[in-house]
């Protein structure tokens, strides 16, 4: 069973375009983080959301938080070609990262 | 200022061999994690090193095992391989409330 789900599993879109991808879970997490991975590297860390409710923003990139820490939700606004990648959602338990399988997306341009 | 370094990039082994992955934190983390992701997936923690000792443990067996050394660096062995440890190995270091910074991998073939 999977802790943290992420919808939707792939995306492809056109240059210019919004998106929004979900990060779900039945279980609660003291804080939640993005990350973007490309192809044969590591995953790079986007955000740390804490507080229920609250939303970040990374230039056209906004991040939210759910009111009880359970689910996240980022929107990419005008994507661009450098948006392209594996985007993780990873909740922060104990310590340990416990991730989602993430939604691969594609911007065409 | 170096980021997260791992060696070997890529290998290749067959089954029932032995590997030694290895992993220098950025400078001034103290707590090293390790992943495994699968193709198509997300990372899979594996375990947590501090202060030389194995903090955390994921639900891996016991073919998995780790050291840390006193430079912070650590070290995952993986035993008698099987085809299905066949993965990108991350390793992730951190100091106290600091983020997580993920290094590029080991890419693991078990053929």
């Amino acid at each position: 069973t999977q802790l943290l789900e992420q919808s939707p599993q792939f995306l492809s879109i056109q240059e210019g375009e919004n998106l929004t991808v979900y990060c779900n879970s039945s279980s609660v997490f003291s804080s939640l983080q993005w990350y973007r991975q490309e192809p044969g590297e590591g995953p790079v860390l986007l955000v740390t959301v804490v507080t229920g409710g609250e939303v970040k923003k990374l230039k056209r990139l906004t991040f939210q938080f759910g009111d009880a820490r359970k689910d996240s939700s980022l929107h990419i606004t005008a994507a661009q070609p450098g948006d392209t990648g594996l985007y993780l959602c990873a909740g922060i338990r104990s310590e340990k990262l416990v991730f989602g399988k993430g939604t691969k997306l594609t911007v065409n341009p | 200022d170096a980021g997260v370094t791992q060696s070997p990039t890529h290998l290749i082994k067959t089954r029932g061999q032995q590997v030694t992955l290895r992993c220098s934190p950025k400078s001034g983390h103290d707590t090293v994690s390790w992943y495994q992701q699968a193709l198509g997936q997300g990372p899979q923690f594996i375990f947590q090193y501090y202060e030389e000792e194995e903090r955390q443990r994921g639900n891996f067996p016991d073919r998995f095992s780790g050291h840390q050394f006193p430079n912070y660096s650590s070290e995952l062995n993986v035993n008698a391989l099987l085809l299905g440890d066949s993965a990108l190995y991350l390793c992730a270091s951190r100091l106290a409330v600091d983020g997580y910074t993920f290094g590029s991998g080991t890419r693991l073939t078990v053929v």
